[in-house]
């Protein structure tokens, strides 16, 4: 049962332009939302996380929205670099019970140049 | 300031052995995590420990088991190896356990 999804395994993007990465989940009591994003032979990297009482977090170039009763979330980064090129990761948890982190599979950014 | 370090890198190992995998999470963090991560999948929760407690199980055999130290390090164990044990497995640590996780580069495992 995947109850966090990124449907999208893959994306493409030119240099300058916007990156959408989405991701959806199924579990109601989710209510901590994180980005993560990894490169080959490394750890995941944190990069933005959003509670469920708010829909929009912002960053830098990074932007994540909540949609609550859609159940999705999205990572907007403006502009696209190059070295954004890896997997990013979403996550969900509980916090009301063991904080564990549930990942999807991953969408993999490459920023053509 | 280290980050999360676990040792070894890398390990190979053949079917029914057992393995020893080791964390230590940054200075001043007291819970660590556990994550299987498959190729082509996202991590998936193995153990959370804080304060020397066991915090949370995922799905997984009891062939796995963990345990963290006094000084907070902690140690994955996996016994009676399976070939689908072969996955990296990653490190997490936070200073409690509802904040933020912050990653270990892994230890790739492979199982023949």
């Amino acid at each position: 049962d995947q109850q966090v999804k990124q449907n999208s395994p893959s994306l493409s993007v030119q240099e300058g332009r916007i990156s959408i990465l989405n991701c959806d989940y199924t579990n109601s009591m989710f209510d901590y939302f994180l980005w993560y994003k990894k490169y080959p032979a490394e750890g995941p990297t944190f990069l933005i996380s959003i509670s469920s009482i708010k829909d929009k977090n912002e960053d830098g170039r990074f932007t994540v929205f909540l949609n609550k009763s859609a159940k999705h979330l999205s990572l907007h980064i403006v502009p696209s670099q190059p070295g954004d090129s890896a997997v990013y990761f979403c996550a969900a948890t509980s916090t009301s019970g063991t904080y564990k982190y549930i990942f999807g599979t991953g969408t993999r950014l490459k920023v053509l140049a | 300031d280290a980050g999360v370090t676990q040792s070894p890198t890398h390990l190979i190992k053949t079917r029914g052995q057992h393995v020893t995998l080791r964390c230590s999470p940054i200075s001043g963090h007291k819970s660590v995590s556990w994550y299987q991560q498959v190729l082509g999948q996202g991590p998936q929760f193995i153990f959370q420990y804080y304060e020397k407690e066991e915090r949370g199980r995922g799905n997984f055999p009891d062939r796995f088991s963990a345990r963290q130290f006094p000084n907070y390090s902690s140690e994955l164990n996996v016994n009676a190896l399976l070939l689908g044990d072969s996955a990296l497995y990653l490190c997490a640590s936070s200073g409690g356990p509802d904040n933020e996780q912050f990653f270990g580069p892994g230890t790739r495992l492979t199982v023949l």
